[in-house]
C-alpha cells in the first residue's frame, strides 16, 4: 500500500523557518517515474503548488515563493523535506504532500494534510 | 506560468442530475490536465488524467473532455457523495503544477 504522511510543527512564529517532513511507503523515491510534490491550502481557499523534487534529484519552484523553499530527499530514510523560511501569518495553511506516480504528472497519491499556523 | 481558470465558482444542483464544470488554461497544456475532488476536512483525490482518463476507482459517471485550453468535467447523474469542491491542474511541460481555484458543488 502506497502512503505519504507529513510531519512537522503545528505552530510556528512569524520569521521562524518551518521545515515539514514527507514520509512514503509502498514505494521508492530512486524509482525513475516517481517525484513528490508540496502543495499548500490556506483555510477554505484553494490548492497551491509549491516544490516538487524528480527521482534524480532535480527540484523546481513555484516562481512566487521560490526564494523561501528548499526542497530535499533523503532516499534511505523515503523522506522528502520542505523547509520555508521567513514565515508570515498568511503562510497558515494545510500544507500536503503529494506523489506524481503511475497516472502521467498527475498527483495520485496524497497525504492527510498537516495545518500550520503561524502566530506570535 | 500557465493560469487555470474555473468556472461556476459554485454550482447548485440537485440529486440525479447531470453537471457540467469548466476548466481553462492561459495557453496551451495539449491533454495534461487532472482533476480533483475533495471533500470537506479532507485531501484532494485524483478523479481524471489525461484530460479523459478515469483514475483507478473513479466511477463511470464522471467523465472528463477537452484538449488545448478548454477542458469539462461532467457528472453523469449527481450522487449525495459526488458534493465538494473540483480542481483542475496542469502538468504540461513539468512544474509548475498550477491549479485552478476550485469549483463548489453544492446540493440544491
Amino acid at each position: 500500500q502506497v502512503t505519504l504522511k507529513e510531519s512537522g510543527p503545528v505552530l510556528v512564529k512569524p520569521t521562524e523557518t518551518l521545515t515539514l517532513t514527507c514520509t512514503v511507503s509502498g514505494f521508492s523515491l530512486s524509482n525513475a517515474r516517481m517525484g513528490v510534490s508540496w502543495i499548500r491550502q490556506p483555510p477554505g481557499k484553494a490548492l497551491e503548488w509549491l516544490a516538487h523534487i524528480f527521482s534524480n534529484d532535480e527540484k523546481s519552484y513555484s516562481t512566487s515563493l521560490k526564494s523561501r523553499l528548499t526542497i530535499s530527499k533523503d532516499t534511505s530514510k523515503s523522506q522528502v523535506v520542505l523547509t520555508m523560511t521567513n514565515m508570515d501569518p498568511v503562510d497558515t495553511a494545510t500544507y500536503y504532500c503529494a506523489r506524481i506516480g503511475v497516472y502521467a504528472n498527475a498527483f495520485d497519491i496524497w497525504g492527510q494534510g498537516t495545518m500550520v499556523t503561524v502566530s506570535s | 506560468e500557465i493560469v487555470m481558470t474555473q468556472s461556476p465558482v459554485t454550482v447548485s444542483v440537485s440529486p440525479g442530475e447531470r453537471v457540467t464544470l469548466s476548466c481553462r488554461a492561459s495557453q496551451s497544456v495539449s491533454r495534461s490536465l487532472a482533476w480533483y475532488q475533495q471533500k470537506l476536512g479532507q485531501a484532494p483525490r485524483l478523479l481524471i488524467y489525461g484530460a479523459t482518463t478515469r483514475a483507478a476507482g473513479t466511477p463511470a459517471r464522471f467523465s472528463g473532455s477537452g484538449s488545448g485550453t478548454e477542458f469539462t468535467l461532467t457528472i453523469s447523474s449527481l450522487q449525495s457523495e459526488d458534493f465538494a469542491v473540483y480542481y483542475c491542474q496542469h502538468y504540461s511541460n513539468g512544474p509548475p503544477y498550477t491549479f485552478g481555484q476550485g469549483t463548489t458543488l453544492e446540493i440544491k
